[in-house]
């Protein structure tokens, strides 16, 4: 069965930290989508990546840097030199085919960032 | 581009008493989705419709939600009664792709009180 773990619950770090944010997950399929979300204390969702199974290639936006490593099922990010703009919870999310061929989206519990200034 | 726009932004009911949630997707996007978010938890997913047919709603509580997708552009979410456990976040979402491996884009989402 699919499942996503976000093991810390709440972080908290001092601006310009770095910081990580775990995520790993379970899957039978070798075919499958990862997602980072940000949703702010606004409420609302925001995409921040979208990786398949098959790229394992590392990626960086700006601050924004995304570890996949298949061989430990895990889905890293990291945040440099972090602000308080990035107060947020973050989730992981995991999305693979089900036997009747619709693919479920399932999303971790989240982790929620503080960045003190 | 406008984003995915939801109504009402809060709602606070008594239980046993109805609500209804309206969702209008980014034009263009054929999958639409509902999921309600309780506090402190991740988005679980309660319905996907593409275009205006139904793809998956195995965890939607069909005693008490429904929801329709007409003309396979606005969707809405209807609880029939109310149950205390129902205060949540109800989040609408849309995909361009008719599958769920599409980035999904979000809605600013509903706050459901249940008193």
């Amino acid at each position: 069965a699919q499942k996503v773990t976000q093991a810390q619950t709440e972080i908290s770090v001092v601006e310009k930290e770095d910081v990580t944010l775990d995520c790993v997950y379970e899957t039978r399929d070798t075919t499958y989508y990862l997602f980072w979300y940000k949703q702010p204390p606004s409420g609302e969702l925001v995409f921040l990546i979208r990786r398949n199974s098959f790229d394992e290639q590392n990626e960086i936006s700006g601050r924004y840097s995304w570890n996949f490593q298949k061989s430990t099922s895990s889905f890293n990010f990291t945040i440099t030199a972090s602000q308080v703009v990035d107060s947020a919870v973050y989730f992981c999310a995991l999305s693979e085919a089900e036997s009747s061929g619709t693919y479920k989206y399932i999303f971790g519990t989240g982790t929620r960032l503080k960045v003190l200034a | 581009e406008a984003g995915v726009a939801q109504s009402p932004r809060y709602k606070i009911i008594e239980k046993r008493q109805s609500v209804a949630f309206w969702c209008n997707p980014i034009s263009g996007h054929a999958t639409l989705y509902w999921y309600q978010q309780i506090l402190g938890q991740g988005p679980k997913l309660l319905i996907q419709f593409q275009n205006n047919g139904v793809v998956d709603d195995s965890q939607l509580p069909k005693d008490r939600f429904s929801a329709e997708r007409l003309k396979g552009v606005d969707s809405t979410l209807k609880i029939q009664p109310a149950k205390l456990e129902d205060s949540a976040v109800y989040l609408c979402a849309s995909s361009h792709g008719q599958v769920s491996t599409d980035t999904q884009y979000f809605g600013p989402g509903t706050r459901l009180t249940v008193l």
